[in-house]
This record gives structure tokens, C-alpha cells and sequence, in this order.
């Protein structure tokens, strides 16, 4: 099936350095969710976005859900270093078929 | 809310044995929940879909004889790799959606289950 595309791939980044990252899709899209993957765990819900333009935040992370439907954002503030991980978007589409993103690894220097 | 368990977290296993990973629901109905497998540092591969009380959905590619998946109750599903071989060595994580907690779609993951396959 469709597989998000998802950018960066990777990042290294300084901590207390900003991050973004966005995903695109070929299809309109009714939800879009952040996760986020420890090594060795299970993806966790960080942010869910259910209509476009919404603009919601969790703590330093902030996503938005793209005006066209078919992308969206996730920002986060003043990096720490258990912000390592890899985050993955996913979403829904109008036929409710839930998609993944590739995931972009995050690797934060103290 | 929305709490979602696997075990076992981690099993070995000879070539040729059989191996159940257990997904449970433990705050919410789960009226469906996915299986995936990922590969290190690769994104989640879906492998099949499935709604309690009927055969899954298998994705293209995942051999449903291999890989049985059974959705008993609400909130338990199963995932059994029948004679399993060294290829079969992943990261096995389950999703379930379901209720109030995924009004919306949300799916909600395990913790994962390591297989390594000798």
C-alpha cells in the first residue's frame, strides 16, 4: 500500500537546536498522527491532527495538519537528548486505510 | 488510557518451531488491531489487519499460512509464525484501535516482541 514520504530521513542536530520534519502523501488525508519509536519499543502517540490548518502542540512539539490534506509538520523546540529516537508520521484517508510514514531518526549531541 | 501489552517482549526459538505473540488491549475493546514487523532502522511493514470475529486481512506479500493470526475477543489477538526460519528474525509489533480512545483512528502499539529465529 501507500507509504508516506517522510523528511528528513535522518537528522543530527546540537542539542537546544530546533527540529522539523514533514510528510507528504499522494491522497487527501481525514488524520494525521506523530509517533514516536524509542530502540526497542513500541511507536508511542505523541500528537493527533484531525482537520487542515489545525495547528496543535505537546509540550516543546508542535504539528500541523497542512491546509491541502496531503501534508503535515512536526516541529520540535530547544532539543534534549531523550529526544533521540526515530518519529513517524502516519494517517488516515478518506477510504479510513491508516498509512506510515518512513520515519526520520533523530540523533541529538549534548 | 489506551494501554496495549505484547508478549512475550523477546523469544528465541530453533528453525522450525512454532511461536505465538500475544496482543492484548488492557484498558479498551479493541475492535481492531494490526500486526506489523519492522527491520532496524526501517518503518513498519503492515502485515495484516484484524477485526474480532473474523479472518484477517492479510497485506500483499505476507503468507497467511505462516504468519495465523487469530482475533479471538476484544481484547486479545494473536500472531503464531509457524515454522519459523532464521528470515523470520524481526521486530513484531501489534496496534489496536478501538472505543472512546481511538474516536477517532488512533491506533495504539504494543511495546514490541524481538523474534530471533536459530
Amino acid at each position: 500500500g501507500q507509504q508516506l514520504n517522510q523528511s528528513p530521513q535522518s537528522m543530527f542536530i546540537q542539542e537546544g537546536e530546533d527540529v522539523s520534519m514533514n510528510c507528504t502523501s499522494s491522497s487527501i488525508f481525514n488524520t494525521w498522527l506523530w509517533y514516536k519509536q524509542d530502540p526497542g519499543e513500541g511507536p508511542v502517540l505523541l500528537i493527533a491532527l484531525y482537520k487542515a490548518g489545525e495547528l496543535t502542540s505537546n509540550g516543546r512539539l508542535t504539528a500541523q495538519f497542512g491546509i491541502t490534506r496531503k501534508d503535515s509538520f512536526l516541529n520540535i523546540s530547544a532539543s534534549i537528548p531523550s529526544d533521540v529516537g526515530i518519529y513517524f508520521c502516519a494517517g488516515r484517508d478518506t477510504g479510513n486505510q491508516f498509512y506510515f510514514g518512513t520515519g526520520t531518526s533523530l540523533t541529538v549531541i549534548p | 488510557g489506551a494501554v496495549v501489552s505484547q508478549h512475550p517482549s523477546r523469544v528465541i526459538c530453533k528453525s522450525g518451531t512454532s511461536v505465538k505473540i500475544e496482543c492484548r488491549s488492557l484498558d479498551f475493546q479493541a475492535t481492531t488491531m494490526f500486526w506489523y514487523r519492522q527491520f532496524p532502522k526501517k518503518s513498519l511493514m503492515l502485515m495484516a489487519t484484524s477485526n474480532e470475529g473474523s479472518k484477517a486481512t492479510y497485506e500483499q506479500g505476507v503468507e497467511k499460512d505462516k504468519f495465523l493470526i487469530n482475533h479471538a475477543s476484544l481484547t486479545l489477538s494473536t500472531l503464531t509464525v509457524t515454522s519459523a526460519h532464521p528470515e523470520d528474525s524481526s521486530f513484531y509489533i501489534c496496534s489496536a484501535r478501538g472505543g472512546r480512545a481511538s474516536g477517532r483512528g488512533e491506533q495504539f502499539f504494543g511495546p514490541g516482541t524481538r523474534l530471533t529465529v536459530l
